[in-house]
């Protein structure tokens, strides 16, 4: 079964303070893993999508890398207005029918 | 802005009530999927159109149904409402049909119906 497990579940930063959000995935072909930002009762925000161990994206402060087990995306000098929850999602061959399976997301707190 | 529509923001109705949440796909795209987002289970994947045909279901309950149309607008309709089904109801589109061996792309959410059942 495909699944998606993101840690932690909530980070407190410092402006500045850099950090790493974690997207642990067990998934039968992988097709994509998927960043997206979701700002409370909003609807999720596209960041990035990964293909293949070994990639990496950046925009601004964002980075999002991928390993055959795990995605990270990494905060670079994080702003108050990073402060969001990200989701990652995958999208396999198999059981899932192509379609994204999400993690619960990391709510990410930066403080001025 | 993503470009994909949603009406309305907010409902809020009573037990046993049926409503229909309405989504416009970006321009260009052929498929819409629906999710729901409740505070302990996260994003859920519920249905999937593609070009007026379903082509995925995931945890859709037999009381909930959709469909879309052939201007592609997609409506889902929730009856029998019960307190649990309170939840932030999504739509998300993307060019492709995104199933098993097909393209892999993008999906873009709208903006979201937050539903209360009462």
């Amino acid at each position: 079964e495909d699944q998606v497990t993101q840690s932690p579940e909530a980070l407190r930063l410092q402006e500045g303070e850099s950090s790493s959000l974690n997207c642990s995935y067990t998934v039968s072909g992988l097709r994509g893993l998927f960043w997206y930002r979701q700002d409370p009762g909003k609807g999720p925000e596209f960041l990035f999508t990964l293909y293949s161990a070994g990639e990496e994206k950046e925009k601004e402060r964002l980075k999002a890398t991928l390993t055959k087990k795990e995605s990270f995306l990494h905060i670079t000098a994080p702003k108050p207005e990073d402060s969001a929850t990200y989701l990652c999602a995958v999208q396999g061959h198999g059981g899932s029918q192509g379609n994204l399976i999400f993690g619960k997301g990391t709510k990410l707190s930066v403080k001025p | 802005d993503s470009g994909v529509t949603q009406t309305p923001k907010h409902l809020i109705t009573a037990t046993g009530q049926r409503v229909t949440l309405r989504c416009s796909p970006r321009s260009g795209d052929l498929s819409v999927y629906w999710y729901q987002q409740s505070l302990d289970q996260g994003l859920q994947f519920l249905i999937q159109y593609y070009n007026g045909e379903e082509r995925a279901k995931g945890n859709i309950l037999e009381r909930f149904s959709a469909q879309q149309f052939p201007d592609l607008h997609s409506e889902l309709n929730l009856s029998s409402l019960e307190l649990g089904d309170s939840a932030l109801y999504f739509c998300a589109s993307s060019p492709y049909p995104t199933t098993s061996g097909g393209i892999t792309d993008t999906q873009y959410f709208g903006p979201g119906t937050r539903l209360t059942v009462l």
